[in-house]
């Protein structure tokens, strides 16, 4: 069965420091990608995703970048966060050219002081 | 992407059936509608998903009227534990690049004794 990982599960960052999140996902071969964030009472907001190595579409400018350095490999990465980056970050999976469901991570809680 | 318009809050108490609708004028021919559950500091998850008229699953029902403007799910005796925000959305059941689910700030059911 497939799984889908995230870590941290909880993280605390100054203002100004650098962010890598990651995502790694099992069990399945070639998924697309996504990355989702939700601020606090609110609905979620998709960032990037991806069909493929190396292939990243972005949804929102921002300061944020992601990168796809293996199939099932997907990271986050800002190099230098602000407040408003504070949220609930999501990863989620989807079978290419499968029915649409996507199947979400455990997700990052990213508070920025 | 079509725009959907649901309740923001409904409350109900435990037994009975809830129904959150979704407005979805500008649906496309080819859009399906899935709806999602989320729990606090949770990732969403599927919860059902159709094209038109009816379906359901062992946790609900989704109605589909002739014209596709706009979706029920229905909630049998709900519990505590149904206690979520409920989203719907509407997009392309299979696409050939990545499927972008665009999700809003979904409805908030509050189940009580």
């Amino acid at each position: 069965s497939q799984t889908i990982h995230q870590w941290p599960a909880t993280l605390v960052q100054p203002v100004g420091s650098p962010l890598s999140l990651e995502c790694t996902v099992e069990g399945t071969s070639n998924p697309n990608l996504y990355w989702y964030r939700q601020a606090a009472g609110r609905g979620l907001q998709l960032l990037f995703y991806s069909v493929g190595i190396g292939q990243i579409s972005s949804e929102v400018p921002q300061n944020l970048s992601a990168s796809r350095p293996q199939d099932r490999q997907f990271i986050l990465s800002s190099k230098k966060l602000l407040l408003s980056d504070s949220g609930f970050y999501l990863c989620a999976w989807r079978l290419a050219g499968g029915p649409g469901e996507q199947f979400f991570g455990p997700g990052t809680r990213l508070t920025v002081l | 992407l079509a725009k959907t318009t649901q309740p923001i809050s409904m409350d109900s108490y435990e037994g009975q059936e809830v129904n959150i609708t979704c407005s979805h004028n500008n649906i496309a021919t080819n859009d399906y509608i899935t709806w999602y559950q989320q729990f606090p500091s949770q990732g969403p998850r599927f919860i059902i998903q159709g094209y038109k008229t009816k379906v359901t699953n062992e946790v609900a029902s989704l109605f589909i009227p002739a014209d596709r403007k706009s979706s029920t799910l229905s909630l049998p005796r709900v519990s505590l534990s149904d206690t979520a925000v409920y989203y719907c959305l509407v997009g392309p059941r299979k696409t050939g690049t990545a499927s972008k689910l665009t999700f809003g700030t979904g409805t908030r059911l509050q189940v009580t004794l």
